[in-house]
């Protein structure tokens, strides 16, 4: 069973377009974050939700915008697709707690724009 | 920007131990050393994760001095299959964001 899963995992499209990413997890965690891996291989947070309210939320453009309808899933939707939005997104998840509790990563979703 | 310090790159042969040091100065009282592992298209994995002095899984050691400055990861008779990214992490309590620096790509040669 897959603890966490996005799809879809390859994403080709134009600049301009609106393109969605979705993560869901079965772990029965009540924290998800969105991760951006550029090409030079730098990850970076983008986005924390916890019990389907966002926590974090780093310098992203207004473009990219997440929404939870529930504890298991956190979509990523992305307006306006810009060339500089091709990366690798990844959705985690973790428990909440005072101890640091791993996150688990989903495969990746590798975002080109042409 | 990541709060912790490591090699780029190491180079191994299987079989051999490899030993991967990561600096922390200003690791916080309450914060934990946490290792994940990357290999090529896939997700960061954990790997093993410690407060202080040694903990071993059935993966990796991790070495903690008592001043937690620093600390390393030991990866026992490395094989082809663990050529992959290691992070060295600085982390918070659960639910915060994990800061990741760029890691130390390891190459493991036959």
């Amino acid at each position: 069973d897959t603890a966490v899963s996005q799809t879809p995992k390859y994403l080709v499209t134009q600049m301009g377009n609106d393109k969605s990413i979705k993560c869901e997890q079965n772990l029965g965690h009540d924290t998800m974050y969105w991760y951006k891996q550029d090409s030079k291989k730098f990850l970076k947070i983008m986005f924390s939700y916890n019990n389907k309210e966002l926590i974090i939320n780093e310098t992203v453009p207004n473009r990219f915008s997440p929404k939870s309808p529930d504890k298991a899933h956190l979509n990523l939707h992305i307006n306006s697709l810009e060339l500089g939005d091709s990366a690798v997104y990844f959705c985690a998840s973790s428990r909440t707690g005072t101890e640091p509790y791993e996150q688990y990563f989903g495969p990746g979703t590798r975002l080109t724009v042409t | 920007l990541a709060k912790t310090t490591q090699p780029i790159s190491m180079d191994s042969y299987e079989g051999q131990e490899v030993n991967i040091t990561c600096s922390h100065n200003n690791i916080a009282t309450n914060d934990y050393i946490t290792w994940y592992q990357q290999f090529p298209s896939q997700g960061p994995r954990f790997i093993i994760q410690g407060y202080k002095t040694k903990v071993t899984n059935e993966v990796a050691s991790l070495f903690i001095p008592a001043d937690r400055k620093s600390s390393t990861l030991s990866l026992p008779r490395v094989s082809l299959s663990d050529t992959a990214v290691y992070y060295c992490l600085d982390q918070g309590q659960a639910g915060t964001a994990l800061i990741f620096g760029k890691g130390t790509t390891l190459s493991v040669s036959s």
